[in-house]
């Protein structure tokens, strides 16, 4: 059974840092991309980066580059993503999720964690 | 970035009749060379992440009940639940992957029982 587990949210001042991370396992994970996704509260649903199997490739949107980081480690099955300068709008419900393998769908999805951040 | 406009922004249905939900985009998520649509759509229950249900725009994935149903090509699109059961409540979001590095998502639409 594919299985994935977020962590590493909480309450942080704005301008501050956190590094979520996200814990897999039922599946190969090196065979995969994975993602992060966002969910503000009570609002709809934002990609925020997904990167390649290897690491070779990493795209983030707009709105935060430059300012998360998103990574991973294979030998521990493990995606992670460094949020720096976190903003207000930044507070949500953060998903990490799988690629499908030949399209950028996410078929799992973690039940995510929030990250709030407070002015 | 493409912009994924849903609608309604939520609707009533008596259960077992018939739910329909548009996504409008705002260019074409067409690509002719294969002639598929770059477009999927995802079921959140409160309280839960999202669910794939469909992708190429009607293809739906493995598990999904055969009353989900996705049509539409070039700009709208429309998910159809053929019967709607209780289980089903839920908001519904559209995806566009045409534009592969800047994915995004349409506003939802919240389905309730009437």
């Amino acid at each position: 059974e594919v299985q994935l587990v977020a962590s590493g949210g909480g309450l942080v001042q704005a301008g501050g840092s956190l590094r979520l991370a996200c814990a897999a396992s039922g599946f190969t994970f090196s065979d995969y991309w994975m993602s992060w996704v966002r969910q503000a509260p009570g609002k709809g649903l934002e990609w925020v980066a997904y990167m390649k199997q290897d690491g070779s490739e990493k795209y983030y949107v707009d709105s935060v580059k430059g300012r998360f980081t998103i990574s991973r480690d294979n030998a521990k099955n493990s995606l992670y993503l460094q949020i720096n300068s976190l903003r207000a709008d930044d507070t949500a419900v953060y998903y990490c999720a799988r690629k499908k393998w030949e399209l950028p769908v996410f078929d799992y999805w973690g039940q995510g964690t929030l990250v709030t951040v407070s002015s | 970035d493409i912009v994924l406009t849903q609608s309604p922004d939520s609707l009533a249905v008596s259960l077992g009749e018939r739910a329909t939900i548009n996504c409008k985009s705002s260019q074409s998520v067409l690509f002719t060379s294969n002639n598929k649509n770059y477009l999927a759509w995802y079921q959140q229950k409160p309280g839960q992440p999202p669910k794939l249900l469909i992708y190429w725009a009607s293809s739906r994935e493995s598990g999904v009940p055969d009353r989900f149903s996705g049509s539409g090509s070039g700009t709208d699109f429309t998910l159809t639940i053929s019967s709607l059961q209780a289980e089903d409540v839920a908001v519904y979001y559209c995806q566009q992957y045409y534009s592969s590095l800047s994915l995004t998502f349409g506003g939802g639409t919240k389905v309730e029982i009437k």
